[in-house]
């Protein structure tokens, strides 16, 4: 059973920076592409960000590209997402979710999620 | 691709049938996905594939649908079934979602 944990969401000021983590369990996580979403009332539901199995490859959805950064430590089995230079609307709750089937970007299993306001 | 959800809210009874629309602005083919979220909750992946049931989901739930047109379909509404549920294309290089419909008891 793969399970997925994210913490490190909070409260930051405008311009600030946070770090994710989404910690896995499951024999799986060095074989899957993880990915970040986010919900927020006013957006709904937003892909983010995702990360290939070995780290190599990764994608950004347009709206953070250059702020963003994914990584991942598989001897950890961790994944990060680094965010700089937050905004306002990027207030959401953050997901990681583990790609259903290579290279078919649907979610199979999700984390609970982690809450991250940015404000003044 | 935009994706339209309908009805935005469909309120029934338990043991009624539920049937979800979700519409996208252009072809996806097969690659439509239906979640199921419940307050305080992750999402929960329930079809994808447009008719293909996740792993635990019970056979109430089907998709059906290709191309533009999908319908998710609870065929016996069960208490623990009210919920949000979003539609999600992978067929675009920029995965979205849609808005939701909630299904709420009547």
């Amino acid at each position: 059973q793969v399970e997925l944990v994210e913490s490190g969401g909070g409260v930051v000021q405008p311009g600030g920076s946070l770090r994710l983590s989404c910690e896995t369990s499951g024999s799986i996580f060095s074989t899957s592409s993880i990915h970040w979403l986010r919900q927020s009332p006013g957006e709904g539901l937003q892909w983010v960000a995702v990360i290939s199995s070995d780290g190599g490859t990764k994608f950004y959805v347009d709206s953070v590209q250059g702020r963003f950064t994914v990584s991942r430590d598989n001897s950890q089995n961790t994944v990060y997402l680094q965010m700089n230079s937050l905004r306002p609307e990027d207030t959401a709750i953050f997901y990681c979710a583990k790609e259903g089937s290579f290279g078919h970007w649907y979610f199979d299993v999700w984390g609970r999620g982690t809450l991250v306001i940015v404000s003044s | 691709v935009l994706l339209t959800q309908s009805p935005g809210t469909l309120s029934l009874s338990p043991g009624e049938r539920a049937t979800l629309s979700c519409r996208a602005s252009q072809s996806v083919g097969s690659s439509l996905a239906w979640y199921q979220q419940k307050s305080g909750q992750a999402p929960r992946l329930l079809i994808y594939g447009a008719s293909s049931r996740a792993s635990g989901v019970p056979d109430r739930f089907s998709g059906s649908g290709f191309g533009t047109d999908f319908t998710l379909t609870i065929s016996r509404l069960e208490p623990e079934d009210f919920a949000m549920y979003y539609c999600q294309q992978y067929g675009d290089s920029l995965r979205t979602f849609g808005q939701g419909t909630k299904v709420e008891i009547k």
